[in-house]
């Protein structure tokens, strides 16, 4: 099976524009987690998507960042607009059961550069 | 609060010896605990996991890991490193009860000399 999918894999942007990333999970994978890893820093946790639905917006930084995932399948994640601070690789994760976390399968993801 | 601790931030080791990555973890309930490995360019990779039962868990690459509950331990080990290990490593802890979510660690850099 195609493994979870991630673009642009690198992207440079200035500081005060828009950037939209983009995930697309296994197929059948109901889960969708978006992470983020900024340098020297520990993976954290952003948002889980149930299907369409967000279970979880805990780790959600600040209302510049904008999650969707229309029809269940694909998910964006917008910057809007872009901080230095936002700097950092985002991977996206998805599963098909909550119930076996080793059913995780993560993307290469994007790293962010915002200058 | 629930937390992953990887002290080692760089780790470098000569080809052919032993490799120990520590992990320590702080967690309400009874933990599932994973290492993953990235390489460069790659994805995170599930090196191996722990849900219950054995406390030493086998993975992919010839890599073990031990859990300890009275340590709140679950380091890495492999007994002969080879240079294609190089790579940064993660422990993370996670559990049905946080929704399938994972808390990280900061990463262990490991480079292993010729």
């Amino acid at each position: 099976e195609a493994g979870v999918t991630q673009f642009p894999s690198h992207s440079v942007i200035e500081k005060g524009q828009t950037v939209t990333l983009r995930c697309d999970p296994i197929s059948g994978h109901d889960n969708l987690y978006w992470y983020r890893r900024v340098m020297g820093k520990e993976i954290k946790f952003l948002l889980h998507f149930v299907k369409e639905s967000k279970q979880d917006e805990s780790g959600m930084p600040n209302n510049r960042f904008l999650a969707e995932r229309t029809g269940g399948t694909y998910s964006t994640l917008k910057v809007q607009p872009a901080e230095l601070e936002d700097s950092g690789v985002y991977f996206c994760a998805s599963s098909r059961n909550i119930r076996d976390p080793d059913g995780y399968t993560f993307g290469s993801g994007t790293r962010l550069t915002v200058v | 609060a629930q937390s992953v601790t990887q002290p080692d931030i760089h780790i470098t080791v000569s080809e052919g010896a032993s490799l120990e990555l520590r992990c320590n973890y702080s967690y309400g309930a009874t933990p599932y605990l994973f290492w993953y490995v990235q390489s460069p360019g790659q994805g995170l990779q599930l090196l191996l996991k722990y849900f219950s039962g054995d406390t030493l868990v086998q993975g992919i690459k010839g890599f073990e890991a031990e859990f300890k509950r009275s340590q709140s331990s679950f380091n890495l080990r492999k007994p002969s490193v080879h240079w294609s290990d190089a790579a940064e490593y993660f422990c993370a802890v996670g559990g049905y009860n946080q929704g399938g979510k994972l808390i990280f660690g900061q990463g262990t850099e490991l480079s292993v000399k010729p």
